[in-house]
């Protein structure tokens, strides 16, 4: 149960864009929108941003934005912000019937 | 609103066993999957394991056969009994509400296993 597959790190200026991929198979993430992202500044627990590829609950900004094409989600964060730095992690449902997780990717603010 | 209150974490020694528990309030606890997932020291998540509401269940393989999860939909609480434990799994426990195939998280015990 090999964790889907996302870069260790990006960074960004305060406003600009930046984009984290993860990338699975045909056996999750390609055959499922069952993609959800979390995002877990230090010392903290995660915390749900994005579920079912593309959908924000209640109470996280439009910034935010998922998509999904084959087998590659990614997570879109638009006029980036100071607070906005910390790790972040893909999940997505599999065809075991089990959830798998990204090995996390820590989002620098410049 | 939703809030999820792990506990039982702890030091235990390799091959003991640890009983966790999470107290869920603020929604319908038996409507909903529960998962456990652990975070190992400056690591990644981890699954792992869920219960649905029907009670069925599914583990990540690398504690199939040590671990059992439960419900107990009459306290409101999930529970994952840990038994064989290894060096491997220390880590923070998190226990989280699946809605949606989002997870909400509770706040995490920190289980540790060492001599």
């Amino acid at each position: 149960q090999s964790a889907l597959t996302q870069p260790p790190s990006v960074s960004g200026s305060p406003g600009q864009s930046v984009t984290i991929s993860c990338t699975g198979t045909s056996s999750d993430v390609g055959s499922y929108n069952r993609v959800s992202w979390y995002q877990q500044p230090p010392g903290t627990a995660p915390k749900l941003i994005i579920y079912e590829v593309s959908n924000r609950p209640s109470g996280v900004p439009d910034r935010f934005s998922g998509s999904k094409s084959g087998n590659t989600a990614s997570l879109t964060i638009s006029g980036l912000q100071a607070e906005d730095e910390a790790d972040y992690y893909c999940s997505s449902y599999t065809s075991s019937s089990t959830l798998r997780f990204g090995g996390g990717t820590k989002l620098t603010v410049l | 609103q939703v809030q999820l209150v792990e506990s039982g974490g702890g030091l235990v020694k390799p091959g003991g066993s640890l009983r966790l528990s999470c107290a869920a309030s603020g929604f319908t606890f038996s409507d909903y999957y529960m998962n456990w997932i652990r975070q190992a020291p400056g690591k990644g998540l981890e699954w792992v394991s869920y219960i649905t509401s029907g009670n069925t269940i599914y583990y990540a393989d690398s504690v199939k056969g040590r671990f059992t999860i439960s419900r107990d939909n009459a306290k409101n609480s999930l529970y994952l009994q840990m038994n064989s434990l290894r060096a491997e799994d220390t880590a923070v426990y998190y226990c989280a509400r699946q809605a949606n195939w989002g997870l909400i998280w509770g706040q995490g015990t920190m289980v540790t296993v060492s001599s």
